[in-house]
């Protein structure tokens, strides 16, 4: 069935390094990923996304990877700053160029210490 | 910059009560969207509405729940009969073509 964990909970990083969160799916189908931060008390903020016939997508400052070989995915945070501290989610879709159902993993929650 | 708004911030009812979560998605989507998150957990799909219908319904999303757009810029979602496990933060989503923008949350307490 369709499911998108993460395998970490939890990462804790200096201010400075860069992190790497990943996040492992399972529906074959899917074919658009984006990446969520969730702050405390607030909604899921959109930081970036990648259609399944890319492998690498970057951002300012954060790239996200796609191996479907694997069905996972990754979003690296370069010079992680304390604002980054939130909790990241993964989520998975089918893209229909606006409907979408989209099925989050668990999140991953950052903590970045200065 | 355009946003997803949601009233209230905090709704606190009692079992069995009808609550109606607010929702104004940015003025030019075509796609709205509830999702909701019980405390420490995922977020997890509700309903899509598109045209004035639903598109997709979740398996939580039985008939005590309901999506109306009464108007041009509201989009609300109704629990007719709460429980206490519907106690969870509730999401607004909306988008054009991409990438779905998420309101603030409204926060359900079911005493």
């Amino acid at each position: 069935g369709e499911s998108v964990g993460l395998h970490l909970p939890t990462l804790s990083v200096q201010e400075g390094d860069n992190s790497i969160i990943n996040c492992a799916y399972s529906n074959s189908a899917s074919d658009y990923f984006i990446w969520y931060k969730q702050e405390s008390g607030k909604g899921p903020q959109f930081i970036i996304d990648i259609r399944s016939n890319m492998d690498k997508r970057q951002g300012q400052r954060v790239t996200v990877l796609l191996n479907k070989t694997v069905k996972h995915l990754s979003l690296q945070i370069a010079a992680t700053q304390p604002g980054d501290s939130a909790v990241y989610f993964c989520a998975e879709t089918q893209f229909q160029g606006g409907s979408e159902k989209l099925v989050f993993g668990k999140g991953t929650k950052l903590t970045v210490n200065p | 910059e355009p946003e997803v708004t949601q009233t209230p911030s905090h709704q606190v009812t009692q079992m069995g009560q009808e609550v109606i979560l607010r929702c104004v998605p940015i003025s030019n989507h075509l796609y709205f969207y509830w999702y909701r998150q019980i405390l420490g957990q995922k977020v997890e799909f509700l309903v899509s509405f598109y045209n004035n219908e639903i598109s997709e319904k979740s398996e939580i999303f039985d008939d005590q729940f309901s999506v109306e757009r009464p108007d041009g810029s509201n989009f609300t979602l109704k629990i007719r009969s709460t429980k206490l496990e519907d106690s969870a933060m509730y999401f607004c989503a909306s988008n054009d073509h991409n990438e779905q923008f998420f309101g603030p949350g409204t926060r359900l307490t079911v005493l």
